[in-house]
């Protein structure tokens, strides 16, 4: 496709839930990059691919954040046992050039609330 | 450690005014510069950048950014806002080394008035 798509645009879970959020990138880009955005403006980054191989994941929490991109699949970003601190808006962002995140196209977020 | 920061929380003006959001940052040398616009509900966009070269960035919507590497600042203006220009403005940082992360300012909200 010609955007970045996320699915879905909400996800309410209770707390303890597990939660998975999906990412398809643009046709033809081969980075991936996942953000999340809490307090409204604070942006983290979490987590970066090449193809189906993870770049950098210095950002991630990783007790509980896992995250994938499979040949013909969508990316996912998926948190075992929310907690309520998770809540916040997950971008994820496909580059094609070897700029990578400086070329990247930001799809229009994931609201997840953890309850 | 890079940062980003971005003084202005909220910014008000007149449809028709000029605008200047600023931006200033942290780096040992001149890093990649950017500004995105988040509207509500949507996605960022991205409205210029600077890797190099001339100082003065011409980005979409008639925006454009000034690096000035004494100042460490990358200010975004605008001659004259309208209404649709409403949003949250983010500036950010990519390292030339390491372009895998973004590292954001906490962003300024424009609000437009008639």
């Amino acid at each position: 496709g010609e955007e970045v798509a996320q699915t879905p645009k909400h996800l309410v879970r209770g707390e303890g839930q597990k939660a998975k959020l999906y990412c398809a990138p643009i046709k033809g880009h081969s980075y991936v990059f996942w953000y999340q955005q809490v307090l409204k403006n604070e942006f983290k980054f979490l987590i970066s691919f090449q193809n189906e191989n993870v770049f950098d994941e210095t950002g991630m929490p990783k007790e509980r954040f896992s995250a994938k991109c499979l040949p013909n699949s969508p990316c996912s970003l998926e948190i075992q046992a929310t907690k309520l601190e998770d809540s916040a808006v997950y971008f994820c962002a496909s580059s094609q050039s070897e700029s990578r995140s400086t070329e990247a196209f930001f799809g229009q977020g994931t609201r997840l609330t953890v309850v | 450690a890079q940062s980003v920061t971005q003084p202005d929380i909220h910014i008000t003006v007149s449809e028709g005014a000029s605008l200047e959001l600023r931006c200033n940052y942290s780096y040992g040398a001149t890093p990649y510069l950017f500004w995105y616009v988040q509207s509500p509900g949507q996605g960022l966009q991205l409205l210029l950048k600077y890797f190099s070269g001339d100082t003065l960035v011409q980005g979409i919507k008639g925006f454009e950014a000034e690096f000035k590497r004494s100042q460490s600042s990358f200010n975004l203006r605008k001659p004259s806002v309208h209404w649709s220009d409403a949003a949250e403005y983010f500036c950010a940082v990519a390292a030339p080394y390491n372009t895998d992360k973004l590292i954001f300012g906490t962003g300024t909200r424009l609000q437009v008035f008639p």
